[in-house]
């Protein structure tokens, strides 16, 4: 069974700039997440799709970030403009959704690097 | 909101050593996970643990759920190089919910 994709791996840009990162989940799996990871701490939840409805996004700083999970299958996550704090890896989990303890399967992430 | 606190932060240990990773919370959870991360990857799941009281065992890593859902620990016996990496814990306050995770510990075992 193949896991979850994301691209790119490793992405520079400068501050103001624009970028996208793109996630594609294991098939079968309702449930896709973007985790914030910061050097040094564990991974915060971004935003939270059930199929291709938003079920969580209460921490997404959405003055500057987007995401979108459309036929919900793969989903991309924009930041736009891009600050020096978003520097981070930002984390990829897909689940099935339907198991009461949710169990999430991670993608390798997209380490963003903010100058 | 529920956090999760992990302890120790960092911890370096020889070949054979045994350790205890902690995760207390104050809040009750429905469930909570064990993740292992490595340099570069993403974490990937050890073990679920849903019942209060419950102890999973994983080879020479032994989990367990406090009695009142609140707090878990991560028990390795003998450690290797090779569970090196940074532990991450993470519960669901709710069943289906988001989890939250802890900031993690970052073993090094040397041999």
């Amino acid at each position: 069974e193949a896991g979850v994709a994301q691209s790119p791996r490793y992405k520079i840009i400068e501050k103001r700039q624009s970028v996208a990162f793109w996630c594609n989940p294991i098939s079968g799996h309702a449930t896709l997440y973007w985790y914030q990871q910061i050097l040094g701490q564990g991974p915060k939840l971004l935003i939270q799709f059930q199929n291709n409805g938003v079920v969580d996004d209460s921490q997404l700083p959405k003055d500057r970030f987007s995401a979108e999970r459309l036929k919900g299958v793969d989903s991309t996550l924009k930041i736009q403009p891009a600050k020096l704090e978003d520097s981070a890896v930002y984390l990829c989990a897909s689940s099935l959704g339907s198991r009461i303890y949710n169990e999430q399967f991670f993608g390798p992430g997209t380490r963003l690097t903010v100058l | 909101t529920q956090l999760l606190e992990q302890s120790p932060q960092f911890l370096s240990i020889q070949e054979g050593e045994n350790l205890t990773v902690y995760c207390n919370s104050s809040s009750v959870f429905s469930s909570l996970q064990w993740y292992r991360q490595e340099p570069g990857e993403g974490p990937v799941l050890l073990v679920t643990v849903v019942t209060g009281g419950e102890v999973k065992k994983l080879k020479r890593l032994t989990f367990q759920f406090g009695d009142a859902r609140k707090d878990s620990s991560l028990h390795i016996t003998a450690a290797q190089p090779g569970d090196t990496g940074l532990y991450l814990c993470a519960g669901a306050p709710q069943a289906g919910t988001a989890l939250i995770f802890g900031k993690g510990t970052t073993l090094s075992v040397s041999s």
